[in-house]
């Protein structure tokens, strides 16, 4: 079985440009969650989809951030604006959907902005 | 609000010496907690889940146990494999938030 697909694996930009990461979760599974790690921290949900619709992004800076997950499979997150201290590892996670369920992380993508 | 708290930050260990982490979560009503292991430049995998207080899981040279206000991932006789980063996680019954906890550095020198 696949896992979880994440590209780009690194980026670096200047402050003020934008930047788009793409997830494409395992096959069949309903919850889709983009997660920020910052380097000595543990992830930090920004967002959780149940299909198309969004569950939870009480922590997405909706200034800058957004996301959408596309016919309940494949999900961009997008900064634009980005801030120095967006810096971070942006992961992808999915699960079934069911309660209690694991989640399955992506390798991530490293972020550095400059 | 609510809370996950692993201690300690790290931990260097000498192969076979057996310890244990500890993560303490303030979260009011539990749906699960989580533990994972993180290596350097990888996302977090999977180790086990624990639904209610006295619940044991064992996998290898892991076991994680759990109480109303803590788990613990006890390590037996470990190598220099074992050494990650170690992130609990817990799930609240009210929404699905999940709330990890900063992880705790295991090194295990040969």
């Amino acid at each position: 079985e696949a896992g979880v697909a994440q590209s780009p694996r690194y980026k670096i930009i200047e402050k003020r440009q934008s930047v788009a990461f793409w997830c494409n979760p395992i096959s069949g599974h309903a919850t889709l969650y983009w997660y920020q790690q910052i380097l000595g921290q543990g992830p930090k949900l920004l967002i959780q989809f149940q299909n198309n619709g969004v569950v939870d992004d009480s922590q997405l800076p909706k200034d800058r951030f957004s996301a959408e997950r596309l016919k309940g499979v494949d999900s961009t997150l997008k900064i634009q604006p980005a801030k120095l201290e967006d810096s971070a590892v942006y992961l992808c996670a999915s699960s079934t959907g069911r309660i209690q369920e694991t989640q399955y992380f992506g390798p991530g993508t490293r972020l550095l902005v400059l | 609000e609510d809370q996950v708290t692993q201690s300690p930050e790290a931990l260097r260990l000498q192969e076979g010496e057996s310890s244990s982490l500890n993560c303490s979560y303030t979260v009011s009503g539990l749906r699960g907690l989580f533990w994972y292991r993180q290596d350097p430049g990888k996302g977090p995998e999977f180790l086990f889940t624990l639904y209610s207080a006295g619940e044991e899981k064992e996998k290898e040279r892991l076991k994680a146990t759990l109480t109303k206000k803590e788990s613990f991932l006890h390590i037996t006789a470990p190598k220099p494999e074992d050494s990650a980063t170690y992130l609990c996680a817990s799930q609240e019954t009210g929404g699905f938030k999940t709330i990890f906890g900063a992880g705790t550095r295991l090194f295990v020198k040969a």
